[in-house]
């Protein structure tokens, strides 16, 4: 139990385009979610929290205007990278929390950006 | 959010036992501490989690000393499959969330 499917595992795309990454808690309800990035053989850094029906809130130094966050639903999140450029290159985690567990975690999207 | 340290890197041969140990001097009362293990290109995959003294699964071994100023992971007889970055995480098990910093991790090679 307690799984958050994440989609597409892996994106390329024009620099200057947006792409959007989903992220599904599939037998539970995920009130809050969170998305960190990951660069190469670093640890994952926490970009935001999203809850359902709110603004999303944003960790310091993370845009707030280049990674739209919505979060409509209790099973749906998503991170929107806007215009993106190479820099936006990296691995993008999405998790939730799971009471008594912790936390559960997305297997992650490989975002390219050319 | 209680800060927490790991080695950065540990080696050990296939069979072996290892432990990773996690230091959080500045742990709270109500905080519980939980490992993750994640391969690369992939989410970080929940391994234990404990208050204090030793907890067991299927996999590892936690064992917390009574100050619970640190912890340790413990794999025992490790094969080549769990080569991964190990993180330890300190934090609050309550209604609600917690945003969670993940620390530097301990990524361990095992070798054939």
């Amino acid at each position: 139990g307690a799984v958050v499917s994440q989609h597409p595992s892996r994106v390329i795309c024009k620099s200057g385009t947006s792409v959007k990454i989903e992220c599904r808690s599939l037998d539970f309800q995920a009130t809050t979610m969170f998305w960190y990035r990951q660069f190469p053989k670093q640890s994952l850094m926490l970009m935001a929290t999203s809850n359902e029906g709110s603004k999303a809130t944003y960790e310091q130094g993370v845009e707030k205007d280049k990674f739209l966050i919505n979060h409509a639903s209790l099973t749906l999140s998503t991170l929107t990278v806007t215009s993106a450029h190479p820099e936006d290159s990296s691995f993008y985690i999405c998790s939730a929390r799971v009471r008594q567990l912790g936390y559960t975690f997305g297997s992650g999207t490989r975002l390219t950006v050319v | 959010l209680a800060k927490t340290t790991q080695p950065i890197s540990m080696d050990s041969y296939e069979g072996q036992e290892v432990n990773i140990t996690c230091s959080h001097n500045n742990i709270a009362t109500n905080d519980y501490i939980t490992w993750y293990q994640q391969f690369p290109s992939q989410g970080p995959r929940f391994i234990i989690q404990g208050y204090k003294t030793k907890v067991t699964n299927e996999v590892a071994s936690l064992f917390i000393p009574a100050d619970r100023k640190s912890s340790t992971l413990s794999l025992p007889r490790v094969s080549l499959s769990d080569t991964a970055v190990y993180y330890c995480l300190v934090g609050p098990r309550v209604r609600g969330y917690q945003k969670v910093t993940f620390g530097t991790g301990t990524k361990l090679q095992v070798i054939p």
